[in-house]
């Protein structure tokens, strides 16, 4: 699984767009991005994933560069709630552990 | 739909003791992942059970085994425990279907402190 990297941490303010960039520039064709994210101490809640179109779902949109050799998770309207660690995790789409880097740390302040 | 259960949520035993671990997977799905956070290692694979099979295996020592019944539940045991073993298991569960995407949903977790 190729590997991936994250800014450590990133700060938004209540109510903007959270723009989280991940950088995954050995990814393989049959690799997807997926995002997760982890509130302290509770399991890693799944957000999106993606292969090389743009995703968006009722909690965030995936933007994948048309190289595939970066990604952004964009949080449209970000609230205190969302403050967690983000993961980006690449990984084939059958089986397969992931893959968890240090991710980015997410403070969404009022 | 139910999501990934796990029990206990709090666990607390001594260096030398075992433990297990139960996990109840989303109804339907056949894959559970296993995986071990810690704050200096964090999340770290430690293997998958598909059809009853270990599907998958991380890199740790013979002390972490598991197990999944013809249900999909699945349990991991810890023997001969070490403080290093204090952590938060999370256990995932996944479809399993081929032809899709495998995407894996996570459990609360049970945290482990070893004294």
């Amino acid at each position: 699984d190729a590997k991936t990297t994250q800014p450590p941490s990133m700060d938004c303010a209540e109510g903007r767009a959270a723009n989280l960039p991940c950088n995954h520039s050995t990814i393989s064709g049959n690799e997807y991005v997926y995002w997760y994210r982890q509130i302290h101490s509770q399991g890693p809640q799944y957000i999106i994933h993606g292969l090389k179109n743009n995703e968006t779902n009722e909690m965030a949109s995936l933007i994948i560069t048309e190289d595939r050799k970066s990604s952004t998770l964009i949080l449209p309207h970000a609230t205190l709630r969302d403050t967690a660690v983000y993961y980006c995790i690449v990984r084939v789409t059958q089986g397969g552990k992931l893959i968890f880097g240090q991710g980015t740390e997410l403070s969404v302040k009022p | 739909k139910a999501g990934v259960t796990q029990t206990p949520r709090y666990l607390i035993k001594t260096r030398g003791q075992q433990v297990t671990l139960s996990c109840s997977p989303i109804s339907g799905h056949r894959s559970v992942s296993w995986y071990q956070q810690t704050p200096g290692q964090g999340l770290q694979f430690l293997f998958e059970y598909f059809s009853e099979t270990q599907r998958n295996k991380g890199n740790f020592p013979g002390r972490f085994s598991g197990r999944q019944f013809s249900n999909s539940r699945s349990e991991m045991n810890v023997s001969t425990l070490e403080l290093g073993d204090s952590a938060l298991y999370l256990c995932a569960s996944a479809p399993g279907v081929q032809g899709g995407t495998d995407t894996q949903y996570f459990g609360p977790g049970t945290r482990l402190t070893v004294l």
